[in-house]
């Protein structure tokens, strides 16, 4: 069991589709993360939400952006992806930024 | 931007031995330094964790020492077991995308494979 929840569990989605993936947390954490981990890779962190403020990893592409409707929910909303997109997008919070991440089980992006 | 230098990739290992993974880091400022196991196909989840105010630490089977000085952590299995095949990542919070924003950023990963 995990305590931050991720849907959905998989996705597979065309280059031309719209779609979001979902995170809560209720843990009263005050920082949520968004990774993005391929194959045999170390996660990737893409975004990062704490204190109110988002802080933006310049080189992912303004074709993900993530949205924070309020302290437990951090979605990712995905446009127009490429077929490199596809992998394993992992939802993450903490109590602060010096504190353990605790992980969602993740969902698992293709993008044909 | 700062690093997270881990090594090895892989380390295989029979049953009982134990097992060391490296991590460096470049920035001094780094204060916290944990470490994620992740079995095939699931999510990471923390196993230890250390402050740059504590120079070692253990839980059960497993330790994590700090190098300030150096800049190094490591973390250490002892008497390992099949279960304990994984990836292991060590991580480190650092200014990786500047402006003082201290992010955690993962290393490499190192695949450990305890044969029975």
């Amino acid at each position: 069991d995990t305590e931050v929840t991720q849907t959905p569990k998989h996705l597979v989605m065309g280059m031309t589709n719209k779609k979001s993936l979902k995170c809560e947390q209720h843990m009263g954490h005050r920082a949520m993360y968004w990774y993005k981990q391929k194959a045999k890779k170390p996660p990737e962190l893409m975004f990062v939400y704490s204190y109110e403020k988002l802080s933006i990893n310049e080189s992912v592409p303004s074709r993900f952006s993530p949205e924070c409707p309020n302290s437990s929910l951090l979605n990712l909303h995905l446009h127009a992806l490429q077929p490199e997109d596809s992998a394993l997008y992992l939802c993450a919070s903490s109590r602060d930024r010096n504190s353990p991440l605790h992980f969602g089980n993740g969902t698992r992006l293709t993008v044909t | 931007g700062e690093n997270v230098e881990q090594h090895p990739s892989t380390l295989s290992v029979q049953e009982g031995d134990s097992a060391v993974i490296k991590c460096t880091y470049s920035d001094s400022a780094s204060n916290y330094f944990p470490w994620y196991k992740q079995e095939l196909g699931k999510r990471p989840q923390l196993i230890i964790d250390i402050r740059s105010n504590v120079g070692e630490k253990k839980d059960q089977r497993i330790a994590v020492t700090l190098n300030k000085t150096a800049k190094h952590f490591s973390l250490h299995i002892t008497e390992t077991q099949p279960e304990d095949s994984a990836v292991y990542f060590c991580a480190a919070s650092t200014s990786a995308w500047g402006g003082g924003s201290y992010i955690p950023t993962f290393g490499r990963g190192t695949s450990l494979i305890v044969h029975p």
